[in-house]
């Protein structure tokens, strides 16, 4: 799998939006963009994926860049339960299964009242 | 519906000793990984069951072994443990076709 490389922390002021970037410059064509989030004393919880669309979801937007080498993530109205650390994770696999994730050490996301 | 349940919550172990982990995934998932995650780490991929067998392993040693059962609970076993066991333990699960894993809240284990 693609490796990622993703800000060690950010800061955003609730009520914004947080747009948390990750570079995935050596992602293969057949290589899906994943992201969780890990709320502190909690397991991961899986976000949004896409491989090169621009996906929304309930709780997010991912934007892809056309060469796809880099993505973000996009909460629209930040609110303090949103502070967690979030990973971008880039993997082959489209489905459950097959292959297990690699977790870097995400950013550290920080909601400010 | 029930979500990944980890069992026990917290363990404290003493070097050499022999510690079990139970994971019982979200009802219709048949696939169960299982992370450690050390302070201020990532969690790290151990290995992953399906149909009772180990279909991929991570980069961990032979002292870390498991099982997953025909119900898919399944068990993470970690034998001669050191004091850099000392994490929190993911289980994760999952079926096909289904994008996403969902994680339980883990098991913290301290070995002293």
């Amino acid at each position: 799998d693609a490796k990622t490389t993703q800000p060690p922390s950010m800061d955003c002021a609730e009520g914004r939006a947080a747009n948390l970037p990750c570079n995935h410059s050596t992602i293969s064509g057949n290589e899906y963009v994943y992201w969780y989030r890990q709320i502190h004393s909690q397991g991961p919880q899986y976000i949004i994926h896409g491989l090169k669309n621009n996906e929304t979801n309930e709780m997010a937007s991912l934007i892809i860049t056309e060469d796809r080498k880099s993505s973000t993530l996009i909460l629209p109205h930040a609110t303090l339960r949103d502070t967690a650390v979030y990973y971008c994770i880039v993997r082959r696999d489209s489905g459950g299964g097959a292959d297990g994730l690699t977790f870097g050490k995400g950013t550290h996301l920080i909601i400010q009242p | 519906d029930a979500g990944v349940t980890q069992s026990p919550t917290h363990l404290i172990k003493t070097r050499g000793q022999q510690v079990t982990l139970r994971c019982s995934p979200k009802s219709g998932h048949d696939t169960v990984s299982w992370y450690q995650q050390a302070l201020g780490q990532g969690p790290q991929f151990i290995f992953q069951y399906y149909e009772e067998e180990e279909r991929q392993r991570g980069n961990f040693p032979d002292r870390f072994s498991g099982h997953q059962f025909p119900n898919y609970s399944s068990e993470l076993n970690v034998n001669a443990l050191l004091l850099g066991d000392s994490a929190l333990y993911l289980c994760a699960s999952s079926k096909p076709r289904v994008y996403g894993y969902t994680f339980g809240s883990g098991t913290r284990l301290t070995v002293v």
